[in-house]
């Protein structure tokens, strides 16, 4: 069964930092290329950064470049989100994703169950 | 960016009805667009990828059309457990996502 599970959310102030990990099981995480996807209240589904199997490329949405670090650890199949300078903006459910390609598209097809982080004074 | 449009952003039907969700894309995507279905507190579900592909275990019932800028996602007969936001997302470029839309049943 192909799990992902995501932790490291909670509650923190403007401006300081979070560590998100998600870990996999059930599939094989070093050859998948990872994401992380966001749910803010009240809106839609926003990609957050992405990461290929061996690390040799990531990609980040331009609201997080500078602050957020995406990174990898194949040998626990671990994912992980460094946020850093966070802001009220950034509340939302975090979630880990596999992307696939297939038919000449990229979609996610597993994802976690969310980890929630609130950015709030 | 492109930035997809999804309509309505809900909806309400009933059960054995048939429904359609449109998703406008503000550039020619070709194919590169998934559907997805969220429930609250459960892990987003791929649906459909690219355009009109039903991923595997997904129901009969669920089916995807469309290229260029403008897709559709028909449920042919709504069942209890569709109640959700449903999500599309290109992958033409930078992945975005449309806005949601959230199907009710009556």
């Amino acid at each position: 069964e192909v799990r992902l599970v995501e932790s490291g959310g909670g509650l923190v102030k403007p401006g300081g930092s979070l560590r998100l990990s998600c870990t996999a099981s059930g599939f094989s995480f070093s050859t998948s290329n990872m994401n992380w996807v966001r749910l803010a209240p009240g809106k839609g589904l926003e990609w957050v950064s992405s990461i290929t199997d061996s690390s040799s490329y990531i990609y980040y949405a331009d609201s997080m470049k500078g602050r957020f670090t995406i990174s990898r650890d194949n040998a626990k199949n671990s994912l992980y989100l460094q946020m850093n300078s966070l802001r009220a903006e950034d509340t939302a459910v975090y979630y880990c994703a596999r992307n696939d390609y297939r038919m000449s598209s990229y979609f996610f097809d597993y994802w976690g169950q969310g980890t929630l982080v609130t950015v709030s004074s | 960016d492109i930035q997809m449009t999804q309509s309505p952003s809900s909806l309400s039907a009933s059960v054995g009805d048939r429904v359609t969700i449109t998703c406008r894309a503000s550039q020619t995507i070709s194919n590169y667009l998934n559907w997805y279905q969220h429930k609250p507190g459960r892990a987003p579900k791929l649906l459909i990828y690219a355009a009109s592909n039903l991923q595997n275990g997904v129901p009969s019932r669920f089916s995807g059309s469309g290229s260029g800028t403008d897709f559709t996602l028909t449920i042919t007969s709504l069942q209890p457990e569709d109640s959700a936001t449903y999500y599309c997302q290109q992958s033409y470029s930078i992945l975005t996502f449309g806005g949601g839309t959230k199907v009710h049943i009556k």
